[in-house]
């Protein structure tokens, strides 16, 4: 079975500084990995997704993250946080077996920028 | 492009009572999933269809039950309501395709329908 683990529900950074958000997963075939973030009151929004290929994944709003397959491991980074990234990100997981779709979430960080 | 739309954004039912949720999604995706979201449980999968046919299920009671149209719109509907089910309902599209191997299309999310059970 496939999980997901986030470490630390809450992470308050200084604007401009830098944001590390972790994810560690577990899964018993190769794995697709996912950042989503979420704003209050609205949806989930993908950040970025890791298939195949390199390991580095770039995705929007400056935000990247890296698989790695020793640490089993797909942390999330921004060099320089602003403001208007205080949200909830979640890290999820999709097993790479039939066609299917579902996602398996971690709990959530749910990050602070502060002045 | 539209994206996911879900109606009606905001719900208030009485236990014991049952509710019909709507997502269409953006167009030409036919895979929906749906999700619920609950501060203590977190994000957890209810059910996936493609072309009128659920092909994923969670692990959710069979109150909890849903279907898509021919235009790949989906419902779901939770009957006999309890105080647990309050919770932000999540619909998701994708391009998904069958016996070509797995695509790992991205999930797109609606804005979700908060449904308050008194």
């Amino acid at each position: 079975a496939q999980s997901v683990t986030q470490l630390g529900s809450h992470v308050s950074v200084s604007e401009g500084a830098l944001v590390l958000l972790r994810c560690n997963y577990s899964s018993s075939v190769p794995p697709y990995l996912f950042w989503y973030v979420q704003y209050p009151n609205q949806g989930l929004q993908l950040l970025l997704k890791y298939t195949t290929g390199a390991t580095l994944v770039k995705g929007i709003n400056g935000f990247e993250a890296e698989f790695k397959k020793s640490e089993t491991s797909f942390h999330l980074t921004k060099p320089s946080a602003h403001m208007s990234d205080a949200a909830e990100y979640f890290c999820a997981v999709r097993e790479n077996t039939g066609t299917a779709s579902k996602l398996t979430f971690g709990t959530g960080t749910r990050l602070q920028v502060t002045l | 492009k539209a994206g996911v739309t879900q109606t009606p954004r905001y719900l208030i039912k009485t236990r014991g009572q049952q509710v019909t949720l709507s997502c269409s999604p953006i167009s030409g995706h036919r895979s929906v999933s749906w999700y619920q979201q609950t501060p203590g449980q977190g994000l957890q999968f209810l059910f996936e269809y493609f072309s009128e046919t659920q092909r994923n299920k969670g692990n959710f009671p069979g109150r909890f039950s849903g279907r898509q149209f021919s235009n790949s719109r989906s419902e779901m509907n939770v009957s006999t309501l309890e105080l647990g089910d309050s919770a932000l309902y999540l619909c998701a599209s994708s391009i998904a395709y069958v016996g070509s191997g797995l695509r790992p299309n991205p999930l797109h999310f609606g804005n979700g329908t908060r449904l308050t059970v008194t």
